[in-house]
């Protein structure tokens, strides 16, 4: 199974400010990664797929990158809708998926 | 309108069953693999099981083999997760999900349904 390891476990960020997110695969998953987002109470939305396509609908200040086993999350200048929990996810394995642990962003 | 609606859950004792649905709606849903995730309260992600569009192929994550069962019926658009044996580490809430994927390029889980939970508890 690939493990996948996000950090920090939560993440303080001003409004406005840029926030960078990790994600470490435990061998390589190509570009076959994911990002999500979660308010609470709410189901999970895709943000980011193939490490840096942006999903449907998605805004501009959302950014990934990386291949293999470093990924990154870049949002440029945080919003309030932001501050939410994000998680990474790895379908090199299709139809085998595993998700990180999520990273917790919150408002400073 | 992309929307999947999941049903079916509730509270059931341990070593009981449960069958959860999700009814699809706006889009072409013999086109797509489908998948069950969870989430335990307060806790993270947690990818159940996957169907093929044709309902031919069925993957589990290890902790419900043998006793999780997915199924879809693309005549009712409907996806289902029958759950024999019941533990308590079974509950959370439970999601459906619809993705493409393709041997050109994917994309995992970009509709979700808006869960669903069970509680396992005696």
């Amino acid at each position: 199974e690939i493990v996948m390891t996000q950090s920090p476990a939560t993440l303080s960020v001003s409004p406005g400010e840029r926030a960078t997110l990790s994600c470490r695969a435990s061998q390589s998953v190509s570009s076959n990664l994911a990002w999500y987002q979660q308010k609470p109470g709410q189901a999970p939305r895709l943000l980011i797929y193939g490490a840096s396509t942006r999903a449907t609908g998605i805004p501009a200040r959302f950014s990934g990158s990386g291949s293999g086993t470093e990924f990154t999350l870049t949002i440029s200048s945080l919003q309030s809708e932001d501050f939410a929990v994000y998680y990474c996810q790895q379908y090199n394995n299709w139809p085998s998926v595993t998700f990180g642990q999520g990273t917790k962003l919150e408002i400073k | 309108e992309v929307q999947l609606v999941e049903s079916g859950g509730g509270l059931v004792q341990p070593g009981g069953s449960l069958r959860l649905s999700c009814a699809a709606s706006g889009f072409t849903f013999s086109s797509y693999w489908m998948s069950w995730v969870r989430q335990a309260p307060g806790k993270g992600l947690e990818w159940v099981a996957n169907i093929k569009q044709d309902g031919s192929e069925k993957y589990y994550v290890d902790s419900v083999k043998g006793r999780f069962t997915i199924s879809r019926d693309n005549a009712k658009n409907s996806l289902y997760l029958q759950m024999n044996s019941l533990r308590a580490e079974d509950t959370a809430v439970y999601y459906c999900a619809r993705s493409s994927i393709y041997s050109y390029g994917s994309i995992p889980f970009d509709y979700w349904g808006q869960g669903t939970l069970v509680t396992v508890s005696s």
